[in-house]
């Protein structure tokens, strides 16, 4: 079963702005992960945030996690026609545990 | 470094054939995973193994499918007798439990498709 939502389904912007996709969850975790998928191809992995942990940045990446709002939300800046793909947040309950995702965000940007 | 291999990329078989899955997991890597997406949707956990262990199998299906991890490196995921419904890609995932890091590593995938 999933564990939780992202929002929104999809996404439709242009080259140069910033995406943010949103993600929430049901249980208690140890870390929450986001996830890139081309059309077709496996997952890459693109973040991790602890449940300690507040806010990560990666390149053009930003990550937050409210654990109090069950809730993380990914932030990519300076969109590229490449950043277009499915984005999916994963959970894990404990450290090395199965991943728990959900349906994902389909991000497509246009140039 | 090799990232995780997967095969083959694509099967094509008629119900109630069998068929089985290969994975081979990034060097070194103790845990290893066996996902499916069906489309649409995020990946959904069928096995996890710690060396030779499956510690969690409680969403395979084990009236039909089987899985194994000799020696603790490469593992075979199989379904038999295959269903209409078993469409679907199987990703095949490895981690470094105990590490620092607790990022998974997903492999190409499998796409099935069952007619």
């Amino acid at each position: 079963s999933q564990q939780g939502e992202e929002d929104p389904q999809a996404l439709s912007i242009q080259e140069g702005e910033n995406a943010t996709m949103n993600c929430s969850y049901k249980t208690s975790i140890n870390n929450l992960q986001w996830y890139r998928q081309n059309s077709g191809r496996g997952l890459v992995h693109l973040i991790l945030i602890r449940s300690n942990e507040r806010e990560k940045h990666s390149g053009r990446l930003r990550v937050t996690l409210d654990t109090s709002k069950k809730s993380s939300s990914l932030l990519i800046t300076a969109s590229r026609a490449a950043d277009t793909a499915s984005y999916f947040c994963a959970t894990a309950a404990q450290a090395g545990t199965a991943l728990i995702f959900g349906k994902g965000t389909t991000l497509s940007v246009s140039s | 470094e090799a990232g995780v291999v997967q095969s083959p990329r694509y099967k094509i078989i008629e119900k109630k054939q069998p068929v089985a899955f290969w994975c081979n997991p990034i060097s070194g890597h103790n845990t290893l995973y066996w996902y499916r997406q069906n489309l649409g949707q995020g990946p959904e956990l069928l096995i996890r193994y710690e060396n030779e262990e499956a510690v969690d199998d409680s969403q395979l299906p084990k009236d039909r499918f089987s899985a194994e991890r000799l020696k603790g490196v490469d593992s075979t995921l199989k379904i038999q007798p295959a269903e209409l419904g078993d469409s679907a890609v199987y990703l095949c995932a490895s981690s470094l439990l105990g590490g620092l890091h607790y990022e998974q590593y997903f492999g190409p995938g499998t796409r099935l498709t069952v007619t």
